[in-house]
C-alpha cells in the first residue's frame, strides 16, 4: 500500500507565476489536509477536503489560494501570483476517518524567487 | 482557539541520556493527541498516539507518552536514546468540538551525540 505522494518535490516559482501542489492520498482514505511549515514554525493547517467537497478552509489565506479533490485525480492545492512568503514546504496528509491518525506526504518545497 | 506549546526549541543529548520533550495543549474538551517525529529529509511519521485509555501510552522505537489531563500535558520520554532519534519532534492536537485538523506546536530539534 502506497503511502501518500506528493509531486512535485520541490517547485521553484517567480513572482507573480502560479504554483500547483498535487497530493495522491493513500488507498482508500477519502479525507485529504493541507498544511504549510515556514521557517522555524510548526505546520499550520490550510484546508480539509473530502472527496469533491471543502469541509475546513479556516486556515487558507482568503486570496490566491484555493483547493480542490475531485472525484478522480489528486487533491491539488493552487496558488496564483504567488509572492515571496507563499515560500515554505507544504505537506499533505491524508486520513481513513476524520479526527483520526493522518499520514503525511513527503512535502512540496516551494520556492519563489 | 486552540494552541500547542513545546517547551524546548533544541535539545542536545549523549547517546544513552534520558529524555523527556514538554508539551502542553489549550483546550478544554475531549481530545486527541499525537507526537510526530520527522527524521532528516523525511516526512513526518507518527510516534505515538492517544485517543482514551490508559494514559501512558506506548510508541515505536521506545518512545512512550503520558497524557495528564489536570496539566494539560502529554509529554514524550525515552529512557535511553541512540544517536538515530536525532530529529525534529511535533506535539499535536485534535480537539474534538473543534475541527479535525492537527494543531501543531512549533516543534523541538533533538541533536544525539554518540
Amino acid at each position: 500500500n502506497a503511502g501518500v505522494m506528493q509531486n512535485p518535490r520541490h517547485l521553484v516559482r517567480r513572482r507573480g507565476q502560479e504554483a500547483r501542489l498535487r497530493c495522491s492520498p493513500m488507498k482508500g482514505h477519502s479525507h485529504v489536509y493541507w498544511y504549510r511549515q515556514l521557517p522555524e514554525e510548526g505546520l499550520k493547517f490550510m484546508v480539509y477536503l473530502q472527496k469533491e467537497n471543502i469541509i475546513d478552509e479556516s486556515g487558507m489565506p482568503k486570496e490566491r489560494f484555493s483547493a480542490e479533490f475531485p472525484k478522480e485525480g489528486p487533491s491539488i492545492l493552487r496558488i496564483q501570483q504567488v509572492v515571496r512568503g507563499d515560500s515554505a514546504a507544504y505537506f499533505c496528509a491524508s486520513s481513513p476517518i476524520p479526527g483520526g491518525e493522518q499520514f503525511f506526504g513527503p512535502g512540496t518545497r516551494l520556492t519563489v524567487l | 482557539a486552540q494552541s500547542v506549546s513545546q517547551h524546548n526549541h533544541h535539545v542536545i543529548l549523549s547517546e544513552a541520556a534520558s529524555l523527556e520533550l514538554g508539551c502542553n495543549y489549550s483546550y478544554g474538551g475531549t481530545v486527541n493527541l499525537f507526537w510526530y517525529v520527522q527524521y532528516p529529509g523525511q516526512h513526518l511519521q507518527l510516534l505515538l498516539k492517544y485517543f482514551s485509555g490508559d494514559p501512558l501510552v506506548k510508541g515505536i522505537k521506545g518512545f512512550e507518552a503520558e497524557f495528564i489531563k489536570s496539566k494539560f500535558s502529554f509529554n514524550l520520554r525515552k529512557p535511553s536514546v541512540q544517536w538515530s532519534d536525532t530529529a525534529e519532534y511535533f506535539c499535536a492536537v485534535i480537539g474534538n468540538q473543534a475541527g479535525t485538523a492537527l494543531i501543531f506546536g512549533k516543534g523541538t530539534t533533538l541533536s544525539v551525540s554518540s
